[in-house]
């Protein structure tokens, strides 16, 4: 069945150095890869995607790359602040199947002041 | 626009009571999302429904739990005879009609706890 695996569970950087989360998917038919962020005790909030007609996006202090050949996304966050401290999801979706959108386990980042 | 909203925010039920969690889509919203979010771990997906249809409940546990979006008011969760592994956050997600996969906005959760 579809899946979406995320590495590493647990992420610790210094501020000011940069942080890499990757994820892969087994369905190949997946086409969009939204990157949630979610504070303790707070809803998810999407903060970047990514479609599969594109290899690399950015957003200021984040980008997201894509490789459909080996079926692998990641987040990178350069310049890490002590606010960028949260779980991050990665997750895929399709244009088919009601367009069901299919998490990663989370990566908890801490951001050492 | 109020964006999605569930209530209640905290739950709490003894086992073998119900649990009813309702959500609220944006307006112009006819598509809803649960997720099943259990304490340090992922966003599971449970049940897509649109307006009066069960679209995909493939994440539905098959026995005591049940979702519907009636064509008037909110779409509810309904967890009968709650155990203590129903302990969780649940969270629901809205779309309007789309033809291509989009990120989602979602409500702030409704917090379970069986005690």
């Amino acid at each position: 069945g579809e899946n979406v695996e995320q590495h590493p569970s647990t992420l610790s950087v210094q501020e000011g150095d940069s942080a890499v989360i990757k994820c892969t998917y087994s369905d190949s038919a997946s086409n969009y890869f939204p990157w949630y962020k979610q504070e303790l005790g707070k809803r998810p909030q999407l903060i970047i995607d990514i479609r599969s007609n594109v290899g690399e996006k950015k957003d200021q202090r984040i980008a997201v790359t894509l490789n459909k050949t080996a079926k692998h996304f990641s987040l990178h966050i350069t310049e890490t602040q002590p606010e960028d401290s949260a779980v991050y999801f990665c997750a895929a979706s399709k244009n088919t199947g009601g367009f069901k959108t299919i998490f990663g386990a989370g990566t908890r980042l801490f951001v050492k002041a | 626009n109020a964006g999605v909203m569930q209530n209640p925010r905290h739950l709490v039920r003894r086992r073998g009571q119900e649990a009813r969690l309702r959500c609220s889509p944006m307006k112009g919203h006819s598509h809803v999302y649960w997720y099943r979010q259990l304490p340090e771990e992922g966003l599971k997906f449970m049940v897509y429904l649109q307006k009066e249809n069960i679209i995909d409940e493939s994440g539905m546990p098959k026995e005591r739990f049940s979702a519907e979006f009636p064509k008037e008011g909110p779409s509810i969760l309904r967890i009968q005879q709650v155990v203590r592994g129903d302990s969780a956050a649940y969270f629901c997600a809205s779309s309007p009609d789309r033809v291509i996969a989009d990120g989602y906005t979602f409500g702030s959760g409704t917090r379970l706890t069986v005690v």
